[in-house]
């Protein structure tokens, strides 16, 4: 049965980089059929999608956080990660991996979430 | 641009049925979506993805009360004999070239 897990620090200083990453289990990362993707979730407030990436590495953003966003993939660890950089407080919420198909981009499964509050 | 719009709240009785509404922007009528569902303090889960056609596929067990159509620029989630669980954030999700996006969502209040 194919499960995420988010991991990472739970708290991140103003102007810092958030690093996390998503440990796949139950099927392989380097599944061409796939993307492998980060959403957020501010407290209290809808759901936003900051970017998916591909096992060769190819990698889509979000427009409104390119500039401060880097989703990278490593096979061998069967992981992926999203770095945010300079963050703000409104940055903190939850963040949630989850993967989608390469053609049809329906999130599939979903991890079950990790919070990251932005807080010196 | 490809927007989807959602309304914020929905109300309905145990045991009745609810039929959510999300809206996709003009000129995206041909577009899939994809339902997931948020209960109170838990991570989304995937429910359905519904096609323009009104055609649906579901995730793995989700149960047969639940379920999606079409109308133009509509795409809908039914859900039947409502139970207190079904009380969640529901959000519907499509993308387009290089990108995804979500309705802003609809809370559920199962009275």
């Amino acid at each position: 049965q194919l499960q995420l897990q988010e991991s990472g620090p739970g708290l991140v200083k103003p102007s810092e980089t958030l690093s996390l990453t998503c440990t796949v289990s139950g099927a392989s990362i380097s599944s061409s059929s796939y993307y492998w993707g980060w959403i957020r979730q501010p407290p209290g407030k809808g759901l936003q999608w900051i970017g998916s990436i591909d096992n060769s590495g190819g990698a889509y953003y979000n427009p409104s956080l390119k500039s401060r966003v880097t989703i990278s993939v490593d096979t061998s660890n069967n992981q992926f990660s999203l770095k945010l950089g300079s963050v703000t407080a409104a940055d903190t919420g939850l963040y949630y991996c989850a993967r989608h198909d390469r053609r049809n981009w329906y999130l599939d499964p979903w991890g079950q979430g990790t919070l990251v509050t932005v807080s010196s | 641009q490809l927007v989807l719009t959602q309304s914020p709240s929905a109300s309905a009785s145990l045991g009745a049925s609810v039929k959510l509404t999300c809206t996709l922007s003009s000129g995206h009528n041909s577009y899939a979506i994809a339902w997931h569902q948020q209960q109170p303090e838990k991570g989304p889960r995937f429910l359905m993805k519904v096609n323009s056609d009104g055609s649906h596929s579901k995730g793995d067990a989700i149960p047969d009360r639940f379920s999606g159509s079409s109308s133009g620029a509509e795409r809908y989630l039914t859900i039947s004999s409502l139970q207190s669980e079904d009380e969640a954030d529901y959000y519907c999700q499509t993308w387009g070239t290089g990108m995804l996006l979500f309705g802003g969502g609809t809370k559920l209040t199962v009275l």
